[in-house]
């Protein structure tokens, strides 16, 4: 049981690149999310799906998109990458929304 | 506006001592408290959670306390060991809408031999 899987791990972009991160779980969960974080600040939520078929915009929507592809993948994309989109990106499910947040292990973006 | 703010931002303790991170929220209205675990490098993993009823929960030697008239928690750390070592991470759920989800700063725990 693998819990949620986010790829790649690790991430170096240039300035105008795009690229996806891919996010899957196997717990059978209705909604995920992205989360970004930086240093001295909360987890901020950029997206969300809270079924299949369905996405809103979070806290801090622009510059990305998301695609829930089915109920195990949620995606997040960036069509073309700047130097403040620099952080650890976070993927999380959850069952529902008084269930605790299950979290993947990160991606850490820099934007050059 | 709503906010979460934890202290101390950071800690330094023996390993085997106690200790208390501090949660203070103006999170309103109060649907729950969690409290997660963030080692280095990982996403954060669920402690626990409380609801309004509930004014204790253990995890282990994790103990969180809630004071939902006086809008406070507690997480006390037992008989620390060096695998507490970690970011701690309060957030609270307002009841209405969705995903509305108020994250904390963290207090990052050192534990040392």
């Amino acid at each position: 049981n693998a819990g949620v899987t986010q790829t790649p791990k690790f991430q170096v972009l240039k300035t105008g690149q795009s690229m996806t991160l891919q996010c899957a779980q196997d717990m059978n969960h209705n909604s995920m999310y992205w989360y970004r974080q930086d240093p001295g600040m909360g987890l901020r939520l950029i997206y969300y799906s809270a079924s299949e078929g369905t996405t809103d915009k979070g806290e801090v929507p622009n510059g990305y998109n998301v695609s829930r592809l089915n109920k195990r993948e949620f995606s997040l994309r960036l069509e073309s990458a700047a130097p403040s989109q620099t952080s650890v990106y976070f993927c999380a499910s959850t069952k529902e929304v008084n269930s605790p947040l299950h979290f993947g292990n990160g991606t850490r973006l820099t934007v050059t | 506006k709503n906010q979460v703010e934890q202290s101390p931002q950071s800690l330094i303790i023996l390993e085997g001592k106690n200790c208390t991170l501090q949660c203070n929220y103006t999170v309103s209205p109060f649907s729950n408290l969690r409290w997660y675990k963030q080692d280095t490098g990982r996403g954060p993993v669920s402690l626990t959670i409380m609801t309004f009823s509930e004014n204790t929960k253990s995890n282990g030697r994790y103990t969180a306390t809630l004071d939902a008239d006086t809008k406070q928690s507690s997480l006390h750390i037992t008989a620390s060991q060096l695998s507490d070592s970690a970011s701690y991470i309060c957030v609270v759920r307002e009841q209405t809408g969705a995903n509305n989800l108020f994250f904390g700063t963290g207090t990052r725990l050192t534990v040392i031999p």
